[in-house]
């Protein structure tokens, strides 16, 4: 089964830009869709279809998807975006695929 | 708006068998796909399986064949997950959602329930 890797943790200041990376292979032929989850949360849509915002996300958060690598950017990064973040795949084995998720830290 | 109700939270003993509801409502049921995701404590997301609008297909993580069965409802509205053999690796919050594609998969997740606990221990 497809395999998605993302780094246990980032650390950003507020103000500044922080990069969440999604690792698989040939990931950029597929739909990537990326999730926050805060502590005691259901998880919620913030990218779908690797750049689309649903609505009410702000537009500080953006996606990007090219070979190996899908990454989310949340730019101006605010205390409140303070969470878990992961990436899924559809496969074409008709199963979504979840990565092992990233927490966000703001300094 | 778009509302996903769970049921509440269950206690099983190990080898036994749960099943959660997720009712939902503010939408045409029968447009999206729907999904099981579940979460251990301090972990991360697990999806489990999808059933299609009008329950008639559905696709399951493998390690969970043969213990999952997803149905859904269409007069009120609702869809089930039940889990058989429980043991205490199951012991998870379990989320259904919904698909945003209407009458895809694959477009994400952009509707969650409350969540449901199931703990099974002895």
């Amino acid at each position: 089964s497809y395999v998605l890797a993302q780094p246990p943790s980032v650390s950003v200041a507020p103000g500044k830009t922080a990069r969440i990376t999604c690792g698989g292979n040939n990931i950029g032929s597929k739909t990537v869709h990326w999730y926050q989850q805060k502590p005691g949360q259901a998880p919620v849509l913030v990218i779908y279809y690797v750049t689309d915002r649903p609505s009410g996300i702000p537009e500080r958060f953006s996606g990007s998807n090219s070979g190996n690598t899908a990454t989310l950017t949340i730019s101006r990064v605010e205390a409140g975006d303070e969470a878990d973040y992961y990436c899924q795949v559809w496969d074409t084995s008709g199963h979504y695929v979840f990565g092992p998720g990233t927490k966000v830290t703001v300094l | 708006q778009v509302q996903l109700v769970q049921s509440g939270a269950e206690v099983r003993k190990p080898g036994a068998s749960v099943k959660v509801s997720c009712k939902a409502s503010g939408y045409t049921f029968t447009n999206h796909y729907m999904q099981w995701v579940r979460q251990a404590p301090g972990q991360g997301l697990e999806w489990m399986g999808i059933i299609n609008p009008s329950g008639d297909r559905t696709n399951y993580a493998q390690k969970l064949q043969g213990r999952v069965t997803m149905t859904r409802d269409t007069s009120t509205s609702t869809v089930y997950m039940e889990l058989t053999s429980l043991t205490s690796g199951d012991t998870a919050v379990y989320y259904c959602a919904r698909d945003l594609g209407i009458a895809v998969a694959g477009w994400g997740l952009d509707s969650w329930g409350q969540g449901t606990l199931v703990t099974v221990s002895s």
